[in-house]
């Protein structure tokens, strides 16, 4: 089945950096890959995601690349705010099943001011 | 996108109780699901309830200890029964919402902790 593996499982930058989380996934049959991000005490929010016919997505400070051939995606915000502070998932569907997303273990991000 | 919302937010239960977990969406959705997050973990799939019929479990998980109902299309149950402390996590509740393309939403999630 599906594995996803996540990179790096802390992430401490400054205010105003760029902070990019990494993920690679196992089963090339994937194609749809969002990030969550999880304030603490609450549940996952979708921030981005992306399919598998495109390479690149971007809203506003937030991006995320897909490279099929490698299988590999990662989420990239720039000018980070320690409002970003928060756990992010990255998450890949196992087989094309909707619903059965495989999840990263999750990256801790702090922004500090 | 989906407003999902859960009662109850958090609960305390002693062991050997059982707990059921509500989650209401505020549009009829075709796919909705139970996923648990255990302390400081990621998300792990439980079962994808499906209306008028039982739910499918996923691997190590079983309907006795987590029954689940899905009377229509906006409404979901989730009951942990017969609670031990390993039962202490979040559950979650999550819903596909197609509108030309597929999306998955998650609920604020259930706090339970047993004692």
């Amino acid at each position: 089945g599906e594995n996803v593996e996540q990179h790096p499982s802390t992430l401490s930058v400054q205010e105003g950096d760029s902070a990019v989380i990494k993920c690679t996934y196992s089963d090339s049959a994937s194609n749809y890959f969002p990030w969550y991000k999880q304030e603490l005490g609450k549940g996952p929010q979708l921030i981005i995601d992306i399919r598998s016919n495109v390479g690149e997505k971007k809203d506003q400070r937030i991006a995320v690349t897909l490279n099929k051939t490698a299988k590999h995606f990662s989420l990239h915000i720039t000018e980070t705010q320690p409002e970003d502070s928060a756990v992010y998932f990255c998450a890949a569907i196992e087989g094309g099943s909707q619903g059965n997303l495989i999840f990263g273990k999750g990256t801790k991000l702090s922004v500090k001011p | 996108s989906a407003v999902i919302s859960q009662k109850p937010s958090r609960d305390i239960c002693q062991r050997g109780t059982s707990l059921t977990i509500q989650c209401q969406v505020d549009s009829q959705v075709t796919m909705m699901f139970w996923y648990r997050q255990q302390p400081g973990q990621s998300l792990t799939l439980i079962a994808t309830a499906n209306q008028g019929s039982e739910a499918t479990y996923e691997s190590g998980f079983v309907i006795d200890k987590f029954p689940i109902s899905r009377p229509n299309l906006t409404f979901s149950t989730l009951t942990v029964s017969n609670m031990s402390p390993e039962d202490s996590s979040i559950y979650l509740c999550s819903v596909v919402v197609i509108r030309g393309k597929e999306t998955q939403y998650f609920g604020p999630g259930t706090r339970l902790l047993v004692l």
